[in-house]
């Protein structure tokens, strides 16, 4: 049952620190998304890649976040400076890359900025 | 940009009874609408989609249907179960030929009571 995998599970920082968040899409996914998840805001898509490429970015604070994907089978998100407003849930998400495919999502990273 | 609205925030039915989540989104352009589910503290995840060339699709106990006319879209979940306790989204996207970029609605919290 292949499956999303994000690295750390849980994060906790202080105000300022980098953030480095990991996600390994399913084998053979060429899109990769990343969504963060808060209670006043829900779901929202910061950034996707198709063939590692981005193709989006528009939902993500350029100031603080990057994204990239140095290669097919990892791709990352970081914060830099973290502040205590992005605490949150980042989810990575890959689909096959056609459209209207589903996303199959990763556990999440919780983030806890102090 | 897309922009999904959905109702009820909050939905509280009987063992057994029907539940019914109800969408409607601003882009007539949108024709793929996915719903997840989404456990406390778990991932989301697909319970079922509904595309923009059908107007109703059942998987047992889950049914969705579509009216493009009106946008908007609703799940249909019957003889509920304790188990299907958990916040549901639904989510627009459209044709774009870059891939699915989903804008969520806001969540319903769905508890199934005994």
């Amino acid at each position: 049952d292949a499956r999303v995998t994000q690295t750390p599970r849980h994060k906790v920082t202080e105000m300022g620190q980098e953030v480095t968040m990991r996600c390994q899409p399913i084998l053979g996914h060429n899109t990769v998304f990343w969504y963060r998840q808060t209670m006043m805001q829900g779901l929202e898509l910061l950034a996707y890649f198709r063939n590692r490429a981005p193709l989006d970015d528009s939902g993500m604070p350029k100031d603080r976040f990057s994204a990239e994907m140095p290669d097919a089978t990892l791709a990352t998100l970081k914060i830099q400076p973290s502040e205590p407003r992005d605490s949150a849930v980042y989810f990575c998400a890959s689909a096959m890359g056609t459209e209207q495919e589903t996303q199959y999502f990763g556990p999440g990273t919780r983030l806890l900025v102090l | 940009g897309e922009n999904v609205e959905q109702h009820p925030s909050t939905l509280s039915v009987q063992e057994g009874d029907s539940a019914v989540i109800k969408c409607t989104y601003s882009d007539s352009a949108s024709n793929y609408f996915p719903w997840y589910k989404q456990e406390l503290g778990k991932r989301p995840q697909l319970i079922i989609d509904i595309r923009s060339n059908v107007g109703e699709k059942k998987d047992q106990r889950i049914a969705v249907t579509l009216n493009k006319t009106a946008k908007h879209f609703s799940l249909h979940i019957t003889e509920t179960q304790p188990e299907d306790s958990a916040v549901y989204f639904c989510a627009a996207s459209p044709f774009t030929g870059g891939g699915n970029k989903l804008t969520f609605g806001t969540g319903t919290q769905l508890k199934v009571e005994l």
